[in-house]
């Protein structure tokens, strides 16, 4: 079937030691997010891509990048993990158009559950 | 600045019983509204998507609406049964750009 998949589906981290997150899809998806939500909270969005363009939300901290090398993968790098970024992670994707938003559904990987030492 | 509220943020009902989650919003100006399950540690599945120009969606025994006139949308679920336990969040979609607008959701528990 096709899907979003996250790994891994628990990464344990040191204080400031850098983290990858990935995400692959098989939808062939052109918008891609990463959504970060802590305990019993809603999701927080990160940033998205649209193809390859980028767009960072104004309140991600610079702590956090993004890299999508193709339609089918992209990657959350924490450049120096603080205790305050021990949450889940979760990858997104959906049909978009150039001109915005569609009335297409969001298709959610599992989630990649961070831990911070 | 459009937000979103769910109420109530918990709900346990016996097995069996129909229900209805409760979403509102305070600008009216959406692109669509989307109803989210999540289940314990895991990921969001979209249940059903409402757009701007439509009153109802259904799925099986799930059924939502939307009146935007109000601010308001419900998530109808018929007949509950112990596997529908976990959280639903509702969330709007503004035309503006991609960032849903999100609930904090209403943890549901049905009991056996």
């Amino acid at each position: 079937d096709a899907m979003v998949i996250q790994n891994p589906r628990y990464q344990v981290t040191q204080f400031g030691k850098p983290v990858t997150l990935s995400c692959s899809q098989t939808l062939n998806h052109n918008v891609m997010y990463w959504y970060q939500q802590k305990s019993s909270q809603a999701p927080k969005l990160l940033f998205h891509y649209y193809d390859k363009d980028f767009n960072n939300e104004a309140d991600t901290p610079d702590n956090f990048q993004s890299r999508r090398p193709n339609t089918s993968f992209c990657f959350l790098d924490i450049r120096s993990p603080g205790l305050g970024d021990a949450a889940m992670y979760l990858c997104a994707t959906s049909r978009g158009s150039r001109r915005g938003p569609t009335n297409e559904k969001l298709f959610f990987g599992s989630g990649t559950q961070l831990s911070v030492l | 600045k459009q937000e979103v509220t769910q109420i109530p943020a918990a709900l346990s009902v016996p097995e069996g019983e129909n229900l209805v989650l409760n979403c509102s919003f305070t600008d009216s100006a959406i692109y669509n509204l989307q109803w989210f399950r999540q289940d314990p540690g895991k990921g969001l599945t979209s249940l059903l998507l409402i757009q701007s120009s439509q009153r109802e969606q259904t799925s099986g025994r799930l059924n939502a609406s939307l009146d935007k006139s109000s601010g308001r949308s419900t998530l109808y679920i018929a007949a509950s049964q112990p596997g529908d336990s976990a959280t639903y969040l509702c969330a709007v979609l503004m035309d503006s750009n991609y960032q849903l607008i999100w609930g904090a959701g209403t943890k549901l528990i049905i009991k056996p």
